[in-house]
């Protein structure tokens, strides 16, 4: 597709379920990364994946959070166990990653999804 | 460690004044600096960037210089208009060897624009 494209893009679920997000970068665009926007505040880095491998991992909360990519496309965020806490807008973002002016290269957002839990 | 502090708003101008949302960071290596701007609905995308020291990144009216000395980078808009309406983010990556930096995003700062 054209842009990095989330779903869903709304999820209202229940405090203690699991629920799974989803992120299809830009074809092409071997570095991924989600993000996490509580309300008001600014945005927080969970991962990072260069390729099918996760080199940054440092912004994950907690052990209820993991992420996967496979064949260096799709990716998703499982939230286990989720807690009122975790209510945010959740970011996916993708860059081209490879080489030096990778450095520099913009990255690409979808428009998130929205998690609400009750 | 690696931050960035941004003005916070919300900022409310009429249309054509003059803009300035002012951003400073901290680094440990070497920076190259962003704004991004979020319109209602919409997702993230960059507005302007800098890669070293003195450059000036502009775009559809906005600049930002990168100043190492003030360890700055605010972004500026001469006039305004109701369409600039929307959360505009400093951000900030710093290249360590071959390791691709991840972004360090300020708080955002929401600017209205009345006509």
């Amino acid at each position: 597709g054209a842009g990095v494209s989330q779903s869903p893009s709304n999820k209202v679920t229940e405090k203690g379920k699991d629920v799974e997000l989803r992120c299809d970068p830009i074809s092409g665009h071997t570095a991924l990364y989600w993000y996490r926007q509580r309300l008001g505040q600014g945005l927080e880095f969970l991962i990072y994946f260069q390729g099918n491998s996760a080199p940054d991992k440092s912004g994950l909360p907690s052990d209820r959070f993991s992420a996967e990519r496979t064949g260096e496309s799709v990716s998703t965020l499982t939230i286990q166990r989720t807690q009122q806490e975790d209510s945010a807008v959740y970011l996916c973002a993708s860059s081209l990653g490879v080489g030096v002016s990778s450095y520099n290269s913009p990255l690409h957002f979808g428009n998130g999804t929205r998690l609400t839990v009750t | 460690g690696d931050s960035v502090t941004q003005m916070e708003g919300p900022v409310t101008l009429s249309e054509e004044a003059f803009l300035t949302i002012n951003c400073t960071y901290t680094a440990t290596g070497y920076p190259s600096l962003f704004w991004y701007v979020q319109y209602p609905g919409e997702g993230l995308q960059l507005l302007l960037k800098a890669t070293k020291a003195d450059d000036k990144g502009s775009n559809k009216g906005f600049e930002a210089t990168y100043r190492k000395e003030t360890t700055s980078f605010h972004l500026e808009k001469g006039s305004v208009q109701v369409s600039d309406s929307a959360v505009y983010f400093c951000a900030l990556s710093v290249r360590r060897g071959s390791t691709l930096g991840r972004l360090y995003f300020g708080r955002g700062t929401q600017l209205t624009v009345w006509p």
